[in-house]
């Protein structure tokens, strides 16, 4: 059974850091693509970034870029979100959400996700 | 950027009634790399739909897609009481990977 687990999340202050990790099980991890969806509260779902299967692309929502940065460790099964420099606007909802079976660009298995709020 | 828009905004039926969504793309998603998610209050997003009209595994029937270029739909042919959810379309033919705004789909 696939299963993906989130953790990290919390409370921080403006400017900054968290890092989101995402625990995978079921399947295996290095043969799919991987990545990070949030959603503010009472909002809709946003792409922030995802990788591949080997880890050596990556891809970022404009929003992030240079900010967060989405890497793998392929022996432990696990995903992270290293996210820097934050705002307001980044509280949300982060999920890590796995690559699909037949197109790895859509995910079929996502984690109940983990709340990153920043304030002051 | 590929901006998404859904519309409506909200769809208010009944069970049994027929229910279309609509998801239409600033620009062409070329090979149709669009996709359709289910979402619960509370619960992380589902996949129904790849590639414009393919299924994701476990879907019911009564879920199908279809479009295009820049217009793209989801049809519920007859609604059940778990289909009452919001629903996302995605496009992933470049990144940013961008999602509609999303409809509601509420029971009348």
């Amino acid at each position: 059974e696939v299963q993906l687990g989130e953790s990290g999340g919390g409370l921080v202050q403006p400017g900054g850091s968290l890092r989101l990790s995402c625990a995978a099980s079921g399947f295996t991890f290095s043969s799919y693509a991987m990545g990070w969806v949030r959603q503010a509260p009472g909002k809709g779902l946003e792409w922030v970034s995802s990788i591949s299967g080997s880890g050596v692309s990556t891809y970022y929502t404009d929003s992030v870029k240079g900010r967060f940065t989405i890497s793998r460790d392929n022996s432990k099964n696990t995903l992270y979100l290293q996210m820097n420099s934050l705002r307001a606007e980044d509280t949300a909802v982060y999920y890590c959400a796995k690559g699909s079976e037949k197109q790895q660009l859509v995910y079929d298995y996502w984690g109940q996700g983990t709340l990153v709020t920043v304030s002051s | 950027e590929i901006v998404l828009t859904q519309s409506p905004g909200t769809l208010s039926l009944s069970p049994g009634e027929r229910a279309t969504l609509s998801c239409r793309a600033s620009q062409s998603v070329s090979s149709s790399y669009l996709a359709w998610y289910q979402q619960k209050p509370g619960q992380a997003p589902r996949l129904l739909i790849y590639g414009a009209s393919n299924r994701a595994t476990g879907i019911p029937d009564r879920f199908s897609g279809s479009g295009s270029g820049t217009d793209f739909t989801l049809t519920i042919s007859r609604l059940e009481s778990e289909d009452f959810a919001v629903y996302y379309c995605q496009q992933y033919v470049s990144s940013p990977r961008t999602f509609g705004q999303g409809t509601k789909v509420e029971i009348k």
